[in-house]
């Protein structure tokens, strides 16, 4: 079965701090896709980021980066410097394949990201 | 469109009733996906489309809630005799491609059974 695992209910921190979202996802797919969305106030889901099953590098985007370790199943996400609307909560998702066109996604269960000024 | 369009955004209903959810995907978009996202369960995948047909509806929780869509583009979500369980955000996502592609999700629609 598939599962992922954000232990981090909420977090608070004070603005220009970095902050690490950590996810930890249990599958026995040999190919999949793990995804950062983010939920704002607002609700919509905002996609952020995406890596594969068979590529570890890990990547800076702007603020953001992301740690992928297959040996130990986590896919970490750090926002550098953070910001006040970086408030919201952040799932992580695990994706597997459905037919040739679609996927099934899992989502964790959330953190919510405070940031205060 | 734009984007993901779902309407209505709110909804209230009384328990037993049958209400009905439409998403609006992206132009072009052949995936479509609804989710349903409560306090209680986090966000549960429900039905899978690919065009008009559903090749996956495992995430339906009950035969009361359908789902069609129509023209490879609007969707509805039935829901039939509404309990008081069934009180969630309901969100729509497109993708233009298969596996691998990342949703865009619509705002959601707020279903609360009284």
């Amino acid at each position: 079965a598939q599962k992922v695992t954000q232990a981090q209910t909420e977090i608070s921190v004070v603005e220009k701090e970095d902050v690490t979202l950590d996810c930890v996802y249990e599958t026995r797919d040999t190919t999949y896709y793990l995804f950062w969305y983010k939920q704002p106030p607002s609700g919509e889901l905002v996609f952020l980021i995406r890596r594969n099953s068979f590529d570890e590098q890990n990547e800076i985007s702007g603020r953001y980066s992301w740690n992928f370790q297959k040996s130990t199943s986590s896919f970490n996400f750090t926002i550098t410097a953070s910001q006040v609307v970086d408030s919201a909560v952040y799932f992580c998702a695990l994706s597997r394949e459905i037919d040739n066109y679609g996927q099934n996604f899992v989502f964790g269960p959330g953190t919510r990201l405070s940031v205060l000024p | 469109g734009a984007g993901v369009s779902q309407s209505p955004s709110n909804k209230v209903t009384e328990k037993g009733k049958d209400v009905e959810l439409r998403c609006d995907p992206i132009s072009g978009h052949t995936a479509l996906y609804w989710y349903r996202q409560s306090l209680g369960q986090g966000l549960e995948f429900l039905i899978y489309f690919q065009g008009n047909s559903a090749p996956d509806k495992s995430g339906l929780p009950s035969d009361r809630f359908s789902a069609e869509r129509t023209g490879g583009s609007v969707s509805t979500l039935t829901i039939q005799r509404t309990q008081q369980e069934d009180s969630a955000v309901y969100l729509c996502a497109s993708s233009l491609g298969g596996f691998g592609y990342g949703y865009t999700f619509g705002s959601g629609t707020r279903l609360t059974v009284v």
